[in-house]
């Protein structure tokens, strides 16, 4: 079974607009982390933004915020404000703490296009 | 320099050559790693090093050999490649806590090198 389920695999959002990414994730383990990673054109895949499965409150970086629902299991990225600077691939990707040394298991990804 | 950088950027090979990708990170972490990412799939790890020590080989074929000479150092040596090898080869580091078994672990990308495989 996949691990880390995106539905969507393309978005697009009028710029200064609000976006969500969907994520979703399969797990029995009760310690682990879901991360959220941007994608540009130009390749590199660039941090945004973590949760842990223990954290009560969601987790926020700027303009990112990750709408946690833990018995529903989903980790949606929230972008406020959209830039043209957002378009880029999204990956959510999650590692499991008890798992040894387990690292992360990415999604296939969603592409977000913002249009002026 | 700063985090994580990789070179070439880009790499056009034929079947017979040999050839290195570098990887270098800045961030004084004790892990290292190497993804493949193809048209189509999701990112897959090949290698990981955990204080240099290699922990993690996920079925790669033999014509991909790793190299960590040390934290700071990742190589990927390719020979005798195939077409179907053609994909961006990411490479990633991370402080690793509590032996492995911590979640929080963020991992750190370079900027990948694109490999073409003639």
């Amino acid at each position: 079974a996949q691990k880390i389920t995106q539905t969507q695999p393309g978005m697009f959002v009028q710029e200064k607009e609000a976006v969500t990414l969907d994520c979703t994730y399969d797990t029995s383990d009760p310690s682990y982390g879901l991360f959220w990673y941007k994608q540009p054109s130009s390749g590199e895949m660039i941090f945004l933004i973590y949760q842990g499965s223990y954290d009560q409150q969601n987790a926020t970086e700027g303009r990112y915020s990750l709408n946690f629902q833990k018995a529903r299991k989903s980790a949606n990225l929230v972008i406020s404000a959209s830039q043209l600077g957002d378009s880029a691939m999204y990956f959510c990707a999650m590692r499991e703490a008890n798992s040894g040394n387990t690292p992360l298991v990415f999604g296939k990804g969603t592409r977000l296009s913002v249009i002026a | 320099e700063t985090g994580v950088t990789q070179t070439p950027r880009h790499l056009v090979m034929g079947m017979t050559n040999k050839k290195s990708l570098k990887c270098e990170q800045h961030l004084g972490h004790n892990a290292m790693y190497w993804y493949k990412q193809s048209a189509k799939k999701p990112l897959e790890l090949m290698f990981v090093y955990n204080f240099k020590e290699q922990t993690e080989n996920n079925s790669v074929p033999s014509r991909f050999s790793p190299e960590c000479p040390n934290s700071s150092h990742l190589f990927l040596h390719l020979h005798t490649l195939q077409p179907e090898d053609s994909a961006l080869y990411l490479c990633a580091s991370s402080q690793v806590e509590g032996g492995g078994r911590s979640s929080t672990d963020t991992q750190y990308f370079g900027p990948g090198t694109r490999l073409t495989v003639l």
